[in-house]
């Protein structure tokens, strides 16, 4: 399973778009990138999962890289509701996510 | 409709007590998983189900844990002789089929264990 690499925390205002980066340079051409977030005292909910192209689904937009080295994770509006820890795990199966200590988001009212 | 859920939601056990932490997955979701997440930490893989059938327990981390699912559907952790470094949280998630491909994991709200 790829490595990721991710900011351990970032602020975004509210009603502004939050861009959540990831580093997954060894992420080999079958492994996907997927993303989970954790609220707190809550257990972590999927969000939107990519392999070569961009994603975009009712709760977010992933920008996956040409090379597929970074992805960004976007939530376009975001609410003091998505205050949250963002996961970001490169994995070939999914019987093992690899979470590491993602990023806090903290939204700024 | 019902997610998946877990009980005890707290549970403090005294060191060298054996604790059972309870998982039911939602119906019909083939996959369970079990996760150790330790305070300001990221869910860690302690094992998974396919059915009843555990393929995967390399994240264990000593045989004082074991894990069941006898029917293929409700789970059950054990730590015996609990030590203060089993304190956690304890996540379980199902998913609707097996890993040959991904399916999204569902998570329950976990179960906080506390080793005095």
């Amino acid at each position: 399973d790829a490595k990721t690499t991710q900011p351990p925390s970032m602020d975004c205002a509210e009603g502004r778009a939050a861009n959540l980066p990831c580093n997954h340079s060894t992420i080999s051409g079958n492994e996907y990138v997927y993303w989970y977030r954790q609220i707190h005292s809550q257990g972590p909910q999927y969000i939107i999962h990519g392999l070569k192209n961009n994603e975009t689904n009712e709760m977010a937009s992933l920008i996956i890289t040409e090379d597929r080295k970074s992805s960004t994770l976007i939530l376009p509006h975001a609410t003091l509701r998505d205050t949250a820890v963002y996961y970001c795990i490169g994995t070939g199966g999914a019987n093992n996510l690899f979470f590491g200590t993602g990023t806090r988001l903290t939204v700024i009212p | 409709g019902a997610g998946v859920s877990q009980s005890p939601r707290y549970k403090v056990a005294k060191r060298g007590q054996d604790v059972a932490l309870r998982c039911d997955p939602i119906s019909g979701h083939v996959s369970l998983f079990w996760y150790q997440q330790a305070l300001g930490q990221g869910p860690e893989f302690l094992t998974y189900f396919q059915n009843e059938a555990q393929l995967d327990k390399s994240g264990l981390p000593s045989d004082r844990f074991f894990a069941e699912r006898p029917e293929g559907s409700v789970s059950t952790l054990k730590i015996q002789r609990t030590q203060q470094e089993d304190s956690a949280v304890y996540l379980c998630a199902s998913s609707l089929g097996a890993t040959s491909s991904y399916n999204e994991q569902f998570f329950g709200p976990g179960t906080r264990l506390t080793v005095l």
